[in-house]
C-alpha cells in the first residue's frame, strides 16, 4: 500500500530564505506524486506534481520538488521564501486501485519578515 | 471558470444531531470525491463517486455517513448522528476522469464542530 511520510510539522525561516520540506513515500509501484499547499482557512491548491517523466518538477509561486527513487524521496524546495508562502503543506501519493490522493500529515510553514 | 463550491462554510451542532454538507464540482468533471481532514493531519478520502456511481467508500463510516452524487453533478455528504470525533474539515474534491495523475481540484471545504 502507498503511503508518505514528512518528516517537521512545522518549519520556521527568515523571509529570502531557502527552504526545504521533507516527503517519504512507499509505493510498490511507480509512484504519482504530488505536492499541495493549503492556506488558512482555504481549501488545497496544487504546487506541482510527479508523472515519471524529469525528476526535477517545477511548480507554481517558485517552488520545485525533485524525484529521487533510491531514497524514495519527493522534497520540496525554495530558493527565496516569502511572507505569502506562510501555509500548510501536503505531500500526497496516487494509491489505491481508483487513484485517489494518500496524504501526509502536512508541514507548517511559519516565513517571519 | 468556476471552482468546486461548497457549503456550508461553517457548521456548529450537538452530538448525536444530524447534518449535511453540499458540494457542487468543476463543470465536466466526473470524478468527486469527499476528504475528511481533522485537525492537524492530512485529508482522508471517505468516497470516491464516478459520475453517480461509488467507486471507493472503504473508510466511509456507513452506519453514521451516507453521501449521495444525483444525476452525476452535486453531491450531498451527511452524518446522522454526529460524534464528538466528526469534528473536522470536510473537503470536496473534483477532477476529469481518463488520466491516472489528473489534478484533483479542492473547494474550500466545510468546517464542522460537533459540541
Amino acid at each position: 500500500a502507498q503511503s508518505v511520510t514528512q518528516l517537521g510539522s512545522h518549519v520556521s525561516v527568515s523571509e529570502g530564505a531557502l527552504v526545504l520540506l521533507r516527503c517519504n513515500y512507499s509505493s510498490s509501484v511507480p509512484p504519482y506524486l504530488f505536492w499541495y499547499v493549503q492556506y488558512p482557512n482555504q481549501g488545497l491548491q496544487l504546487l506541482l506534481k510527479y508523472t515519471s517523466a524529469a525528476t526535477l518538477v517545477k511548480g507554481i509561486n517558485g517552488f520545485e520538488a525533485e524525484f529521487n527513487k533510491s531514497q524514495t524521496s519527493f522534497h520540496l524546495r525554495k530558493p527565496s521564501v516569502h511572507i505569502s508562502d506562510t501555509a500548510e503543506y501536503f505531500c500526497a501519493v496516487k494509491g489505491g486501485s481508483q487513484g485517489n490522493l494518500i496524504f501526509g500529515k502536512g508541514t507548517k510553514l511559519s516565513v517571519k519578515p | 471558470e468556476a471552482g468546486v463550491a461548497q457549503s456550508p462554510r461553517y457548521k456548529i451542532i450537538e452530538k448525536r444531531q444530524s447534518v449535511a454538507f453540499w458540494c457542487n464540482p468543476i463543470s465536466g468533471h466526473a470524478t468527486l470525491y469527499w476528504y475528511q481532514q481533522i485537525l492537524g493531519q492530512g485529508p482522508k478520502l471517505l468516497i470516491q463517486f464516478q459520475n453517480n456511481g461509488v467507486v471507493d467508500d472503504s473508510q466511509l463510516p456507513k452506519d453514521r455517513f451516507s453521501a449521495e452524487r444525483l444525476k452525476g453533478v452535486d453531491s450531498t455528504l451527511k452524518i446522522q448522528p454526529a460524534k464528538l470525533e466528526d469534528s473536522a474539515v470536510y473537503l470536496c474534491a473534483s477532477s476529469m476522469e481518463g488520466f491516472l495523475y489528473n489534478e484533483q481540484f479542492f473547494g474550500p471545504g466545510t468546517r464542522l464542530t460537533v459540541l
